[in-house]
């Protein structure tokens, strides 16, 4: 059974700051999503990210996949308030479009 | 640009009433789910399905039914609603080889 945990599940961070939300998945999969959503909002894709090794950046969110590891990290780099969100990781479980999500990380950035 | 739209957008229910949730995408794409939503628990996925006439069982299917009959269309059938159906419905669309999904907008749900 495909099995997808984040930590941490909450994050408060000072403006300024640089952290990392880590995606972990228990068996392989060909591509791993990164979500954004706000409270009471669907989710907005960030990346999809689909081999070992890939690595994909916006602004100040840096995206990365390690296969073997079957480890994603989303880096932030220089937090603003506007990255307050709850962000998701979630792993494509093979044909039919199946997602399975991480629990969610709660990001607060205060100034 | 309509893309994925759900309906309605809020709903309350009464333990053991009947409701279908909606949810059509212009995009043509064959692959269609549905998830749930619940604090702490991410998206769980519901029913799926990979083109019309063919639908599937996700993590979380007991008290739901699906059909596919068009391409555009996958509703989601609550036969006999529970509190424990409350929850934030999601449906999501992606063509197959096709690397973004699409999520609709979102059902708000309460049975009481």
């Amino acid at each position: 059974e495909l099995k997808v945990e984040q930590n941490p599940l909450f994050l408060s961070m000072q403006e300024g700051k640089n952290y990392t939300i880590y995606c972990n998945y228990s068996t392989t999969s060909d591509r791993l999503y990164w979500y954004r959503q706000d409270p009471g909002k669907s989710l907005e894709s960030l990346f999809v990210l689909l081999s070992n090794g890939a690595v994909k950046q916006e602004g100040r969110l840096m995206a990365s996949l390690d296969t073997k590891a079957r480890l994603s990290t989303l880096h932030i780099t220089a937090a603003v308030h506007d990255l307050s969100a709850t962000y998701f990781c979630a792993v494509d479980k093979g044909q039919g479009g199946k997602l399975i999500f991480g629990q969610g990380t709660e990001l607060s950035v205060k100034p | 640009n309509a893309g994925v739209t759900q309906t309605p957008k809020f709903q309350v229910l009464k333990t053991g009433q009947s409701m279908t949730l909606q949810c059509a995408q212009d995009m043509n794409h064959e692959y269609m789910s549905w998830y749930r939503q619940d604090p702490g628990m991410g998206l769980r996925l519901i029913h799926y399905s990979v083109g019309a006439g063919i639908t599937d069982q996700g993590e979380v299917p007991n008290g739901y039914n699906v059909s596919r009959s068009t391409t555009e269309d996958f509703p989601l059938r609550l036969l006999s609603a529970a509190p424990s159906q409350t929850s934030v419905y999601f449906c999501a669309s992606r063509q197959p080889g096709g690397t973004e999904a699409f999520f609709g907008q979102g059902t708000r749900l309460t049975v009481v």
